[in-house]
């Protein structure tokens, strides 16, 4: 199984809402991503996870917290966020120890915020 | 700091037709190679990697790419392209010092006519 899911494909929130999205893998990998896309723009890194602790943040804005509760679980929460913010939000995944290794990402969630 | 070009933008070539994509790093250390594509309405998947070895390496879909340490460039070829080849490419680099993190080209958007 080399798939990386994610939940839901697509969300549509107010400025005002809290919303999550969510990331499964079930590889056995120990490292996750999450990366934002903008419309005809490569996916640009946001979070990098390894063994469920946070390693790497590209200076992302507060409204967005990720959460690794275990190491096939990934989630993104959203909190006020800005139209600006609306995107391709990416999962992806891989091994660590021995590397190196490609990612493999899942499809993605559609993000709009009005 | 790691980054990536890619030469073209837009491609549009006819089937049959042969393809090279351009794709240039900055980064003077070790570092590891790759393609991804996007074909429309689905996830990225890879296309092949470089991690070491021999320079010339062959992927999935008759492509393969060229990794030329003294241009700093990883350039990916097909001799023979097909409609079903219409999708968005992207380089990515990962450089061993910046721990997992991956950069992308700006991507090329292929558009194979039949």
């Amino acid at each position: 199984d080399t798939e990386v899911t994610q939940t839901p494909k697509h969300l549509v929130m107010g400025m005002t809402n809290k919303k999550s999205l969510k990331c499964e893998q079930h590889m056995g990998h120990r490292a996750m991503y999450w990366y934002k896309q903008k419309a005809k723009k490569p996916p640009e890194l946001m979070f990098v996870y390894s063994y469920e602790k946070l390693s790497i943040n590209e200076s992302v804005p507060s409204r967005f917290s990720p959460e690794c509760p275990n190491s096939s679980l990934l989630n993104l929460h959203l909190h006020a966020l800005q139209p600006e913010d609306s995107a391709l939000y990416l999962c992806a995944s891989s091994q660590v120890n021995g590397g190196p290794y490609e990612q493999y990402f899942g499809p993605g969630t559609r993000l709009t915020v009005t | 700091a790691q980054s990536v070009s890619q030469h073209n933008h837009h491609v549009i070539l006819s089937e049959a037709a042969s393809l090279e994509l351009g794709c240039n790093y900055s980064y003077g250390g070790t570092v590891n190679l790759f393609w991804y594509v996007q074909y429309p309405g689905q996830h990225l998947q890879l296309l092949l990697k470089y991690f070491s070895g021999d320079p010339l390496v062959k992927g999935i879909k008759g492509f393969e790419a060229e990794f030329i340490k003294s241009k700093f460039s990883f350039n990916l070829r097909k001799p023979s392209v097909q409609w079903s080849d219409t999708a968005e490419y992207f380089c990515a680099v990962n450089a061993l010092a910046a721990g997992n993190k991956l950069t992308f080209g700006g991507g090329t958007r292929v558009l194979v006519k039949p």
